[in-house]
Parts: C-alpha cells; sequence; structure tokens
C-alpha cells in the first residue's frame, strides 16, 4: 500500500496570500509530481521532480513554485492566491523501475 | 498533440449489468496505458497497467484490455460498491508526463 500524505486537506484562503500545500511520501520514490483537478477534468500536470533539486515545469506551472529538498517532501506554493486556484490539488508519485503512480488524498482549495 | 478521450463521460447501470468503459488515446510512442479507480473527494487508486497491444489484466469484477487505438475496462456483474470514476492515463516514451483523460462517472443502482 502507498503511503504518500498531503496536508491540508481542506484550506479556505483569502485572495493574494501565500500559500504552501505539502506532500510527502515514505516509499523513497524518486519522481513526484502535482497536478491540479476541476469536477469532471482531467488531472492538468503543475510540477514534476525527477529527484532532489531536479524539478520542471508542467501545464499549469507559471502561478506557482515547488522545491524538492529531500526526496520524500515536494511541497507547492502559490505565491498570490487567486479565486481561479480554487481546485483539488494531487500529489502522486512513481517507483523506480516501474511507472503506475501513487496519489496522495488531494488538497481541496477554496480562494475567496 | 497527444490525447487520451474517454467514454461515455458518464453511465447508469443496474447491479448485475455488465458493461465496457472505453479509453482511446493517440499518443508517440505508448509506454503504458493505465487506470485509476477514483472516489468522491479522494485521489485516484491505481487499478492496472498495459504495456502492449493485446494485453489483459484482470481483478475481481474488472478487466482491462490494450489494443494499438484503444483500451477498454470491463465490467463484470457490477455491483453498487464499484460506484466511482474510471480514468485512463496514457504515458508516452522519452517523457515522465501522463496524459489523463476526463475520466467515465459510473453509477451501479441496487
Amino acid at each position: 500500500e502507498a503511503d504518500i500524505y498531503q496536508t491540508p486537506r481542506y484550506l479556505v484562503i483569502g485572495t493574494g496570500k501565500k500559500i504552501t500545500l505539502e506532500c510527502s511520501q515514505t516509499m523513497g520514490h524518486d519522481k513526484m509530481y502535482w497536478y491540479q483537478q476541476d469536477p469532471g477534468m482531467e488531472l492538468h500536470l503543475i510540477h514534476y521532480s525527477y529527484g532532489v533539486n531536479s524539478t520542471e515545469k508542467g501545464d499549469l506551472s507559471s502561478e506557482s513554485t515547488v522545491s524538492r529538498i529531500r526526496t520524500e517532501h515536494f511541497p507547492l506554493t502559490l505565491e498570490s492566491a487567486r479565486p481561479s486556484h480554487t481546485s483539488q490539488y494531487l500529489c502522486a508519485s512513481i517507483p523506480r523501475g516501474d511507472s503506475e503512480q501513487y496519489f496522495g488524498p488531494g488538497t481541496r482549495l477554496t480562494v475567496t | 498533440e497527444d490525447q487520451v478521450t474517454q467514454s461515455p463521460e458518464a453511465l447508469r447501470l443496474q447491479e448485475g449489468e455488465s458493461s465496457s468503459l472505453n479509453c482511446s488515446y493517440t499518443v508517440s510512442g505508448l509506454r503504458g496505458l493505465f487506470w485509476y479507480r477514483q472516489d468522491p473527494g479522494k485521489g485516484p487508486e491505481f487499478l492496472f497497467t498495459l504495456y502492449s497491444a493485446g494485453e489483459e489484466k484482470e481483478k475481481e469484477r474488472l478487466k482491462a484490455t490494450l489494443t494499438k487505438k484503444e483500451s477498454f475496462l470491463h465490467i463484470t456483474a457490477p455491483k453498487p460498491e464499484d460506484s466511482a470514476t474510471y480514468l485512463c492515463a496514457a504515458a508516452t516514451s522519452g517523457t515522465y508526463k501522463y496524459i489523463f483523460g476526463t475520466g467515465t462517472r459510473l453509477k451501479v443502482l441496487a
């Protein structure tokens, strides 16, 4: 069973605030991903990481940043939250040598 | 452009009524085709990986198949607990990105 955690699970925040969504995994996976998912829509890749100190931008990366200082930790930061950021954010990881993704439970973000 | 399309968008079945979900893909160099189950408010849960045309995988009431253009998720004699959104995703060669479809929302009525 995959052990990947996201905090907070739910967050309501005002426009303009800086927020960090946390993602941690205890499986030692090198590759980690952040996705944004709106109801009934596909998952959109925000950022991904091949390993420590290695990150790449996805399709929706322009308003957020990530860091990968430790293998197990991959936080996502929104510098200035906007109502358009209201969505579900999913973190995932894959084990070296395999391809299926293991997902965390998600963070439901609401920006008022 | 790489693309994954799922149909139907939504499906309602009576308990025991078998059916199939479709995932059509156009990608440059398929590295793997993945099926996930997603319950409301939760992250997707991995079901199957298919790597080559003709491959089949089974788990309880679910069976996934793959051709060169599409994949099917067959549900045999479904139960209400099979109600969920089923996602498929394709991984292409030369990248660690995954392309997701929009999913099929399945509702099984008792």
